[in-house]
């Protein structure tokens, strides 16, 4: 079975311009989530999708970070513009049913120059 | 809302003994302790979790103990291992009523570093 996916690995990026971040779960997890961790800090929660409807984003940011999971199947995060404290790895992680058990990915790192 | 400790940051062993990670956390009503290893490279893993009706749970080499009323619970991990290096984090769980919203609240991690 195939684990949490995300793309890119790794992107880096000049301050005002606009990253998109992909994350496709584990098939059939119908709970989704993003998190992040800014260097040496810990990973913070962002949001939650259930399906295609958001959850929980209490952890979103500011209203650069736009989330969206069209269809109920892989999630998109864009930050749009990038500042430089955005830089970090942003983890997704998707879980099948309200355990707390969550799988992740091997994270999206971000860098604003 | 839910604040989670965790110490030390760092902590270096030599293979074969024993490793302690400590975590405290703020929210009385936090019900589900995950204690996640991410190794170099890839994402956070799950190794083990802990409810709020259990003292103690073991599995293998590792366990993890936990102290409701003085909010703090611990990873013990025994015999290690040059493979068990690597960044360990707690974390809290305040909505586990029923079914956890997975909105995990993290310490900031241990780098565990195990010299053969």
């Amino acid at each position: 079975e195939a684990g949490v996916t995300q793309f890119p690995s790794h992107s880096v990026i000049e301050k005002g311009q606009t990253v998109t971040l992909r994350c496709d779960p584990i098939s059939g997890h119908d709970n989704l989530y993003w998190y992040r961790r800014v260097m040496g800090k810990e990973i913070k929660f962002l949001l939650h999708f259930v399906k295609e409807s958001k959850q929980d984003e209490s952890g979103m940011p500011n209203n650069r970070f736009l989330a969206e999971r069209t269809g109920g199947t892989y999630s998109t995060l864009k930050v749009q513009p990038a500042e430089l404290e955005d830089s970090g790895v942003y983890f997704c992680a998707s879980s099948p049913r309200n355990t707390g058990e969550l799988f992740f990915g091997e994270g999206s790192r971000l860098t604003v120059l | 809302g839910e604040n989670v400790e965790q110490h030390p940051s760092t902590l270096s062993v030599q293979e074969g003994d024993s490793a302690v990670i400590k975590c405290t956390y703020s929210d009385s009503a936090s019900n589900y302790f995950p204690w996640y290893k991410q190794e170099l490279g890839k994402g956070p893993q799950l190794i083990i979790d802990i409810r709020s009706n259990v003292g103690e749970k073991k599995d293998q080499r590792i366990a993890v103990t936990l102290n409701k009323t003085a909010k703090h619970f611990s990873l013990h991990i025994t015999e290690t291992q040059p493979e068990d290096s690597a960044v360990y984090f707690c974390a809290a769980d305040p909505l586990l009523y029923g079914g956890s919203q997975g909105n995990l609240i993290f310490g900031k991690g241990t780098k565990l570093s195990v010299k053969p």
